[in-house]
């Protein structure tokens, strides 16, 4: 059965440090993984997506990169700033139209 | 850009009452998905449909639930009696199938059951 873990589970950082968030899923058969943000008692809002035969996608500040093989996948945060306080949450699909599997969050706070 | 709408955003029940959430899905999109989260808790999938029937379904998922697409457009989760511990963030989902599969989120529903 997959399982998707995130480590940490929190994070405090300073304003403007770089920051990597960290994925581990335990059957690299899958189909993509996608990274989502979540603001406390809000929705999900997509980040990133990687299909199965992509190593990285990159969307402004973030770089999302994927190693299936090994079953991790982090997610790097450039030049962080207060407004990237949030929950990321990493998720894996394993096939094509399959139930999302997510994991269970890393909380950030960016300090100013 | 298209979007899945959930409504209402936020509903309060009475336990033992039933209540229905309902989604608006992507227009052209083939497959449905209701989950859950709990207050402090991981996001977890409860069930997914597909031409007109259930996929697949979690054990969360017993009789006291069940989905439906009434119509062309909504896709609903009912929930018969409702218990204190159903309350969480109920998300709805919708993806358009296996050349483009990539599921897109409706912003949930917060359950409160008092």
């Amino acid at each position: 059965k997959q399982e998707v873990t995130q480590i940490p589970a929190a994070l405090s950082v300073p304003e403007g440090e770089n920051l990597v968030l960290n994925c581990s899923f335990t059957d690299s058969a899958i189909y993509n993984l996608q990274w989502f943000r979540q603001d406390p008692g809000k929705g999900l809002t997509s980040l990133l997506l990687i299909q199965s035969s992509q190593r990285e996608q990159t969307s402004g500040r973030l770089n999302a990169s994927l190693d299936k093989s090994s079953g991790r996948s982090t997610l790097y945060i450039a030049a962080s700033q207060p407004g990237d306080s949030a929950t990321y949450l990493c998720a894996v699909v394993e096939t094509s139209y399959d139930k999302v599997i997510f994991g269970p969050g890393t909380s950030l706070s960016v300090i100013p | 850009e298209p979007e899945v709408t959930q409504t209402p955003s936020h509903q309060v029940t009475q336990m033992g009452q039933e209540v229905i959430l309902r989604c608006v899905p992507i227009s052209n999109h083939l497959y449905f998905y209701w989950y859950r989260q709990i207050l402090g808790q991981k996001v977890e999938f409860l069930v997914s449909f597909y031409n007109n029937e259930i996929s697949e379904k979690s054990e969360i998922f017993d009789d006291q639930f069940s989905v439906e697409r009434p119509d062309g457009s909504n896709f609903t989760l009912k929930i018969r009696s409702t218990k204190l511990e159903d309350s969480a963030m109920y998300f709805c989902a919708s993806d358009g199938g296996p050349l483009n599969t990539e599921a897109f989120f409706g912003q949930g529903t917060r359950l409160t059951v008092v």
